[in-house]
């Protein structure tokens, strides 16, 4: 299995502020995903982080407000940009290998 | 209709019983099927793969149904430990993303 580390743990920002999540993975995975989960709620995906390129992003989630990095095979970067009350979640970033998903320990951000 | 559903229970069973839960999938052609454990304020982590011919680890059964479309997870002799919520998690074919149930929370009592 592999191991991601994922930083911060946890913060409270301010509005109209930017926070950058980071995840690094301890080997080389296939895919990373960036997910978003309110309480009590499943996983949503947010994008996938394409090495080398643009992120592909789901439904409802753009480049301008997630705006992700993934230089490598191994680390990866989320922004929540613009902060808004409704952007407090928990996110988590996924590494992918043999088609078993492993998650970093999560992001709670609380917007105030 | 969701991609992936299950009963959000909560289930609360004594320690010792068996507690067994379902999980419906929409897209007939997935080809990989997953359990994953969430605990409170932690992130998911792989419990089991489900495969065809149905598996199992431990105190731990998984079950997959092709033609009704749903697998299934079955508990013998419940701990306290196994409190958490159990997520269905399914790959749809030729992607690698994956589409998670919202979960089925246990509860184990002493």
């Amino acid at each position: 299995s592999a191991v991601i580390s994922q930083k911060p743990s946890r913060d409270i920002c301010q509005r109209g502020t930017s926070l950058t999540i980071q995840c690094q993975v301890d080997s080389q995975v296939t895919m990373m995903f960036w997910y978003r989960q309110q309480p009590g709620q499943s996983l949503t995906l947010i994008a996938t982080a394409n090495q080398g390129s643009e992120a592909t992003y789901e439904s409802g989630f753009v480049i301008d407000k997630f705006p992700i990095s993934r230089p490598n095979l191994t680390f990866s970067t989320l922004t929540v940009s613009n902060m808004s009350p409704e952007d407090s979640s928990i996110y988590l970033c996924s590494g992918v290998r043999d088609t078993e998903a492993f998650f970093g320990q999560g992001t709670r951000l609380t917007v105030v | 209709r969701k991609e992936v559903e299950q009963d959000p229970g909560p289930f609360n069973v004594p320690e010792g019983a068996t507690v067994a839960f379902n999980c419906t999938y929409s897209n007939s052609a997935s080809q990989s099927f997953f359990w994953y454990r969430q605990d409170c304020r932690k992130e998911p982590k792989l419990l089991m793969s489900v495969y065809s011919s149905g598996n199992e680890d431990g105190r731990f059964t998984a079950q997959l149904n092709r033609a009704s479309q749903y697998i299934s997870l079955l508990i013998r002799d419940s701990k306290l430990s196994d409190s958490a919520t159990y997520l269905c998690v399914v790959n749809p074919p030729n992607d690698y993303k994956l589409s998670f149930g919202a979960g089925t929370t246990v509860t184990v009592r002493a």
